[in-house]
């Protein structure tokens, strides 16, 4: 299975400021996703990250928001912009490999004050 | 809209008892369905899909197409089976995962 490296693991940030989030895969992989976590919530989609193309966005998330970007198999990044504190989450990557199976990253907690 | 319930937040047994956490699903095409388990301090990671029919750790889950449902599970708890349960749905065309909201699992010794 693949191995995924996520940074950072958590993060304290002020208020109407942003945080990129990297994903980065030991091996080339067609689809990479980026969850959110509420607290006391389930997974929820963010958006699929493409590579060479637009990340595919689910409702109720918007680009403006969740800039991502897949500049190869292997690396995607996810910002969160304009952060209130309603974004306090934590913020996952997956890929999908064979069997239609997915592995998730270690995460990303993040607290807005 | 596909589905994915967990009616239960937590299930408390003791070691040794049978544990069954349920998942109903609604979706109206096949759904894959998996259980993933979240230990403590670790990450999310697959137990079991359906496909595969397998028992992992003592674990099982069949699909009931009748009842929408794939419940999970495992005739003697053991405490190392303390941990976050969350059962999920891909449409397989478009792979993407609807999870439930989690079952937390507590096995007392």
């Amino acid at each position: 299975s693949a191995v995924i490296s996520q940074k950072p693991s958590r993060d304290i940030c002020q208020r109407g400021t942003s945080l990129t989030i990297q994903c980065q895969v030991d091996s080339q992989v067609t689809m990479m996703f980026w969850y959110r976590q509420q607290p006391g919530q389930s997974l929820t989609l963010i958006a699929t990250a493409n590579q060479g193309s637009e990340a595919t966005y689910e409702s109720g998330f918007v680009i403006d928001k969740f800039p991502i970007s897949r500049p190869n198999l292997t690396f995607s990044t996810l910002t969160v912009s304009n952060m209130s504190p309603e974004d306090s989450s934590i913020y996952l990557c997956s890929v999908r490999e064979f069997l239609n199976i997915q592995y998730f990253g270690a995460g990303t907690r993040l607290s807005v004050l | 809209a596909q589905r994915v319930t967990q009616p239960e937040k937590l299930l408390s047994v003791f070691k040794g008892a049978p544990v069954e956490l349920k998942c109903n699903y609604s979706y109206s095409g096949s759904p894959e369905l998996f259980w993933y388990v979240q230990y403590s301090r670790q990450r999310l990671q697959l137990l079991l899909r359906h496909i595969s029919r397998e028992s992992i750790k003592g674990f099982t889950a069949d699909l009931n197409k009748g009842e929408t449902s794939f419940h999970l599970k495992k005739p003697f708890a053991q405490e190392e089976d303390s941990a976050m349960y969350y059962c999920a749905l891909s449409d397989s065309g478009y792979s993407t995962l609807t999870f439930g909201k989690g079952t937390m699992l507590l096995v007392s010794p």
